[in-house]
């Protein structure tokens, strides 16, 4: 079957780094994506990975290994802002296969 | 530019009944998917629409469908409500994928439906 398997809670202060890890089982695997959605709201963007390695956008990188199925979404500086859910998703030529998401708690 | 559009933003059925959901997308944007989101389930993929067709389709039962216009504008229906049918319904468009090989989707607010 298809699924995504990512932690369910992660707690951090203020300025630490967090890692949310990602490993996937799906057919016809395209590529990684995560998005952020903080309570009562929409799924936000964050990033997409097509491709093995790393990619960086300001405070978030996201990492693929598709040898591995697995992949990462790194949080660094943390600002309380930041908490909030954070979904990855395979994506399968259009068709998103979603994980059940990990709340992260940023703490002062 | 105006983001993805979705109406009615809340809505009460009671079981039995049936509802239509509309999503308006970025302009420009050809593809148009559906998700349920619910507190037990995550979000659960319901079907893409791309170019007036059905390009994919999730796990969900018959009395889910959908469609889209030639303007993009995408509907989707829920027949014969029940009670699990209550959930935040979210649609999502996209331009398809970018020169990266990127498929990136912009979600709308949702529709919150409560089913009595």
């Amino acid at each position: 079957g298809q699924s995504l398997e990512q932690p369910s809670e992660v707690t951090a202060v203020e300025g630490a780094i967090v890692q949310i890890n990602c490993t996937y089982q799906t057919s016809g695997f395209y590529g990684l994506s995560w998005y952020q959605q903080h309570d009562g709201g929409a799924p936000t963007f964050l990033s997409y990975n097509a491709l093995d390695g790393l990619e960086e956008t300001g405070r978030f990188s996201s990492f693929l290994s598709r040898s591995d199925s697995y992949g990462y979404l790194l949080l660094q500086e943390l600002q309380m802002k930041d908490s909030a859910s954070y979904f990855c998703a395979a994506d399968s030529w259009g068709k998103f296969q979603f994980g059940a998401g990990t709340q992260v708690v940023v703490t002062p | 530019k105006a983001g993805v559009t979705q109406t009615p933003r809340y809505l009460i059925k009671t079981r039995g009944q049936q509802v239509t959901l509309s999503c308006s997308p970025i302009s420009g944007h050809r593809s148009v998917s559906w998700y349920q989101q619910t507190p037990g389930q995550g979000l659960q993929f319901l079907f893409e629409y791309f170019s007036e067709t059905q390009r994919n389709k999730g796990n969900f039962p018959g009395r889910f469908s959908g469609r889209q216009f030639s303007n993009s504008r995408s509907e989707m229906n829920v027949s014969t409500l029940e009670l699990g049918d209550s959930a935040l319904y979210l649609c999502a468009s996209s331009w398809d994928r970018d020169s990266s090989g990127a498929n990136v989707l912009t979600f709308g607010a949702g529709s919150r439906l409560t089913v009595l």
